[in-house]
């Protein structure tokens, strides 16, 4: 089945820093990834749809400069949180879907548990 | 606009009993409709979906679910709970029935005890 592979799984760093996180389709190419936000107890929030050698679409509210999506090829797209904050700690989740996939599901990485001191 | 509603934050069920979460969605045009589970700090898995056809899906694990269009609903469905079956449960629709956005519920915890 389809694998979508999200590294690191959790990362501790401190405030201020950048953090750097990858979501990897390992067996299908992927037009299409979103990266979601998960608060405890919530549901997810989208933040942006990542498009293949375009800019990505960011949500209402989700600063562009603060979260930065690069979807550089067909199987891989990274999200960058910038100069990070006690309040930007979460489960970050990313999703794709098949090339020409319509109607077929998205799947999901595994989510990066980012924790900001 | 698309909505998703789960009525319910939490489920409980005694295993080997049949279970039910609820799904109700709001949406112009066709549905497509989704199930996913997440366990413990992991990301979402799939579980079944319907986009046309009968409406009785059946999905991993034992799920299935049922479309109802008249009551516009998707509920969740086994008909005998396990232990290994206590996680989140998020329903889902897609807009406009395209490649396009996922709109999620706020999740149902199941928990089926021994």
């Amino acid at each position: 089945g389809a694998v979508v592979s999200q590294h690191p799984s959790r990362v501790i760093c401190k405030s201020g820093t950048s953090v750097k996180i990858e979501c990897r389709s390992l067996d299908f190419q992927a037009t299409t990834m979103f990266w979601y936000r998960q608060f405890p107890k919530q549901s997810l929030m989208l933040m942006a749809t990542s498009n293949e050698g375009s800019k990505a679409t960011y949500e209402q509210g989700v600063e562009k400069d603060k979260f930065l999506i690069n979807h550089a090829s067909l199987t891989l797209s990274t999200l960058t949180v910038t100069s990070a904050h006690p309040e930007d700690s979460s489960f970050y989740i990313c999703s794709a879907t098949f090339v020409g996939g319509g109607n077929q599901p998205q799947h999901f990485g595994d989510g990066t548990r980012l924790s900001i001191l | 606009a698309q909505s998703v509603a789960q009525p319910e934050d939490q489920v409980n069920v005694a295993e080997g009993n049949p279970l039910t979460v609820k799904c109700t969605y709001s949406v112009s045009g066709n549905p497509y409709l989704f199930w996913y589970v997440q366990y413990p700090n992991r990301g979402l898995q799939f579980l079944l979906k319907y986009i046309t056809g009968d409406n009785l899906v059946k999905g991993s694990y034992g799920f299935e679910a049922e479309f109802n269009k008249s009551q516009t609903s998707f509920h969740l469905k086994k008909p005998s709970a396990l232990v290994s079956d206590s996680a989140l449960y998020f329903c889902a629709v897609r807009e406009g029935g395209s490649q396009g956005n996922l709109i999620f519920g706020k999740g149902t915890k199941l928990s089926v005890k021994p």
